[in-house]
């Protein structure tokens, strides 16, 4: 039973555009919601989070959209630059229980 | 520099030979947890500790076992290790259990069961 879903296995986008990461959950009493950002041989690195009474954190070229209504959340990255290429987690968590999407792969390309 | 060590980085054994991996951080975290990751599932809770000598089982806890007997070292045990146990394996600390500051994870363990 996956309640956090990311859809998209990859994604590849041009350098300087957008970049759209989705995810979807189903459990309405997640407080908090995060990302995550892998490359290979490493560990996942927390990236940006928002809590469940807003709709929008931003920090530098990443911001994080919250639909509470449509149980779905969005990280956006602009522009978006070669090094970003990784693997993007979504994450939410209710108390002590953070579950994790099965990850977008991104590709930028120069 | 604030980190989670995991050791062995990567592990080749056979079916039913014990072995433990290692976790330690260095941030007075009370919160540590492991996961596995596998193809198209993401990363799966298997054992999580909210305190020294407080674990609780997350949600792939057969054929695992932990400890916390010190607040800074979180080990895994596989007491019989089969193949279906072969994946890649994080450890992750927290201040708290709650979500909203992020874990730090360990760089991971390959573990390849033969």
């Amino acid at each position: 039973d996956q309640q956090v879903k990311q859809n998209s296995p990859s994604l590849s986008v041009q350098e300087g555009r957008i970049s759209i990461l989705n995810c979807d959950y189903t459990n309405s009493m997640f407080d908090y919601f995060l990302w995550y950002k892998k490359y290979p041989a490493e560990g996942p690195t927390f990236l940006i989070s928002i809590s469940s009474i807003k709709d929008k954190n931003e920090d530098g070229r990443f911001t994080v959209f919250l639909n509470k209504s449509a149980k779905h959340l969005s990280l956006h990255i602009v522009p978006s630059q070669p090094g970003d290429s990784a693997v993007y987690f979504c994450a939410a968590s209710e108390r002590d229980d953070m579950r994790f999407g099965a990850g977008t792969r991104l590709t930028v390309k120069p | 520099e604030a980190q989670v060590t995991q050791n062995p980085r990567y592990l080749i054994t056979v079916t039913g030979k014990k072995l433990t991996v290692t976790c330690s951080q260095n941030m007075n975290h009370e919160y540590m947890s492991w996961y596995r990751q596998d193809p198209g599932l993401g990363l799966r809770q298997i054992y999580y500790s909210m305190n020294v000598e407080v674990t609780d089982k997350g949600d792939v806890p057969e054929g695992y076992k932990v400890s916390r007997k010190e607040k800074r070292n979180f080990p895994l045990i596989l007491e019989s290790p089969s193949p279906n146990q072969t994946s890649l394996y994080f450890c992750a600390s927290s201040l708290q259990g709650r979500g909203f500051h992020g874990y730090t994870f360990g760089s991971g363990t390959r573990l390849t069961v033969v």
